[in-house]
């Protein structure tokens, strides 16, 4: 079974200071990595996965199988940051089944 | 393209009515999955169609079913509600294996 965990329900931050955002996950395969977001009244959408190993929005994320973590990180936070991360893992290509962590409300104090 | 788009928006039952809730996928899109999501918690995968068949289920009782039409749109129903199927219910579509888009989701309330 797989399971993912966000220790931080609720994380606030000054502007410009550095955000991590905590994830770790429990897979005994190898599994593929996301971050999901949700600002405000808008839908769930995808930030970033694993496999890309690219930067969103300043946002990056390394998936550290010896930890089993997949922690979001960001050098300079933005007040436009503030909203619901989620963090989600997939199996194995070809399982379609996200398995979501508990949600981390990311608050930016301007 | 709107998008992946969900309705109705929200809903009302009682417990043992049974509800159907019903999902657009996005343009081009083939897959539909459907998540629960409870108040304070993550969405939960509760099944997946492809090729109008159920491709992938979650941890969930008979009482969800689903199905998905010739035009990929796809309808969640459950029947003898409980209090506990009160939450946001999602949908995302794909493709098969791609990134899944959600919709805005359903907020079903249980009295």
């Amino acid at each position: 079974a797989q399971r993912v965990t966000q220790p931080e329900k609720l994380l606030s931050v000054f502007k410009g200071a550095p955000v991590e955002l905590k994830c770790n996950y429990s897979y005994s395969g190898s599994p593929e990595l996301f971050w999901y977001v949700q600002y405000s009244r808008q839908r769930l959408q995808l930030l970033l996965r694993h496999i890309s190993r690219e930067s969103i929005k300043g946002f990056t994320a390394d998936l550290n199988k010896g930890e089993t973590s997949f922690h979001l990180k960001k050098p300079f936070a933005q007040e436009e940051d503030s909203a619901m991360y989620y963090c989600a893992l997939r199996a194995n290509f070809g399982n379609e089944k996200l398995t979501f962590g508990t949600g981390t409300r990311l608050t930016i104090i301007p | 393209d709107a998008g992946v788009t969900q309705s109705p928006t929200h809903l009302i039952k009682t417990r043992g009515q049974q509800v159907t809730l019903r999902c657009s996928p996005k343009s081009g899109h083939d897959t539909v999955s459907w998540y629960q999501q409870a108040l304070g918690q993550g969405p939960q995968f509760i099944f997946q169609y492809y090729e109008e068949e159920e491709r992938q289920r979650g941890n969930f009782p008979d009482r969800f079913s689903g199905h998905q039409f010739p035009n990929y749109s796809s309808e969640l129903n459950v029947n003898a509600l409980l209090l506990g199927d009160s939450a946001l219910y999602l949908c995302a579509s794909s493709l098969v294996s791609g990134e899944q888009f959600f919709g805005p989701g359903t907020r079903l309330t249980v009295l």
